[in-house]
């Protein structure tokens, strides 16, 4: 299977443990995005890689969210001190074109859930 | 502001019928993406297609068409002939930037 994978499915967590989430994009694409998704809602913009340097992230990134993606392949997004608030659907996805933004390609996701 | 609206929250229709979903985007910028995604109930967004906003031409791919009007700042999507399988949460977004925008989705129900 070629397509976006993440890792692990679902996780559930007591408030304040630490979570990290991995997400392998396509292996040739050189753009990968985070985004979280709530009940209801569109995915929210976190952040994006363009190979391992992160270009841009979102306020909603709090100093508690860190993401790294160290070797411009797979990429991991990490989450301290979980809050009930961060219960959320994250999702990754992988891009190819540098310029004209193709189609992302979007994982399964990864639901979390705070308790 | 760059925003995306979906007026339609919930949409039911009878297999058969035709149905469009809305999309209106608020951009200053020029250059600009529009794109549509399908959330089927796995959960997993399947993309359908990507305007930038030099390209006003409509588009067709089988049931699937796209009107794209700059005047209005919309971005319809309209399903021929709907299609059980066609029941999912569809998501209009914004690229612009270096930001992705979406809309907070519109679900279709597609009854038998």
């Amino acid at each position: 299977d070629t397509g976006v994978s993440q890792n692990p499915r679902h996780k559930i967590t007591k408030r304040g443990q630490n979570v990290t989430f991995r997400c392998d994009p396509i292996s040739e694409h050189n753009r990968l995005y985070w985004y979280r998704q709530t009940l209801g809602q569109g995915p929210e913009f976190l952040t994006y890689f363009q190979n391992e340097a992160q270009l841009e992230k979102s306020r909603l990134l709090s100093d508690r969210f860190s993401a790294e993606r160290p070797k411009g392949s797979f990429s991991t997004l990490e989450i301290q001190r979980t809050e009930q608030g961060d219960s959320a659907m994250y999702l990754c996805a992988s891009s190819l074109s540098e310029t004209s933004h193709n189609e992302q390609f979007f994982g399964p996701g990864t639901r979390l859930t705070v308790l | 502001a760059q925003k995306v609206t979906q007026a339609q929250t919930e949409i039911s229709v009878v297999e058969k019928e035709d149905v469009t979903l809305d999309c209106v985007y608020e951009t200053r910028d020029t250059t600009y993406y529009l794109f549509w995604y399908k959330q089927p109930p796995s959960g997993e967004l399947v993309f359908l297609i990507r305007r930038n906003s030099f390209d006003e031409q409509n588009e067709i791919s089988g049931r699937y068409s796209w009107n794209f009007q700059k005047s209005t700042s919309s971005f319809n999507f309209t399903i021929t002939a709907s299609q059980v399988v066609d029941s999912a949460v569809y998501f209009c977004a914004l690229y612009y930037g270096q930001n992705f925008v979406f809309g907070p989705g519109t679900r279709l129900s597609v009854l038998p």
